[in-house]
């Protein structure tokens, strides 16, 4: 297995832009996750998903939208991409009834 | 609100040294409890948890103590070696339906050697 994928791994965006972040993982995880990190802050949960067709908002869902279709993959959208959104983005997942999650290796995005 | 949050926002240990790395929760409803490692331009990753039920879990180099009085969680490294330099998270949760993770600030801990 190669766990959590994601990409991009960097991105720079302007003001008003859109873009998907991709997430995949190969360890049949149901449950998936998507994180913000920003400098000094803990992980703020975004959007998770407990299953193919199945997501659910996080703490900070505001401007962004997820997607299940599969169990592998689970995209974060940004339809209009504002400078509060640069941040290090995270992909996770973990089985049902599980806590312990394994995380991505990350997307830095900026806004400008 | 509810937070989990760790003292230091920096620790600088010597090599060869232990480490402690602490972390203060206040939701007392908490009883499960994870400590990730972040390494630069990495993930975080698993290293060790902890259930309310014990007071102590030991794993390789690592030992976590959880203090529900006080609602305090450590972190020990032993033999602190330069891989060990990362941002370390604790997290904790109320273990349940719906229930997510909760995580803490971050600290660096950078090893001199």
């Amino acid at each position: 297995n190669t766990g959590v994928t994601q990409t991009p791994k960097f991105r720079i965006l302007k003001i008003g832009q859109s873009m998907t972040l991709q997430c995949t993982q190969d360890m049949n995880h149901n449950y998936m996750y998507w994180y913000r990190q920003d400098p000094g802050m803990g992980l703020k949960l975004i959007y998770y998903s407990v299953g193919a067709g199945i997501t659910d908002k996080g703490e900070v869902p505001n401007g962004y939208n997820v997607s299940r279709s599969t169990t592998e993959d689970f995209p974060l959208r940004l339809e209009l991409a504002a400078p509060s959104q640069t941040s290090v983005y995270f992909c996770a997942s973990s089985y049902p009834g599980a806590y312990e999650q394994y995380f991505g290796p990350g997307t830095r995005l900026t806004v400008t | 609100g509810e937070s989990v949050g760790l003292h230091l926002p920096t620790l600088s240990v010597q090599e060869g040294d232990n480490s402690i790395i602490n972390c203060a929760y206040s939701n007392s409803a908490s009883d499960y409890f994870i400590w990730y490692k972040q390494e630069s331009g990495k993930g975080p990753q698993f290293i060790i948890d902890i259930r309310s039920n014990m007071d102590k879990r030991q794993g390789q180099r690592v030992t976590v103590l959880l203090n529900k009085t006080v609602k305090h969680l450590s972190l020990q490294i032993a033999a602190t070696q330069p891989g060990d330099s990362a941002v370390y998270f604790c997290a904790e949760i109320r273990t349940g339906a719906n229930s997510k993770l909760t995580f803490g600030k971050g600290i660096t801990l950078s090893v001199r050697p």
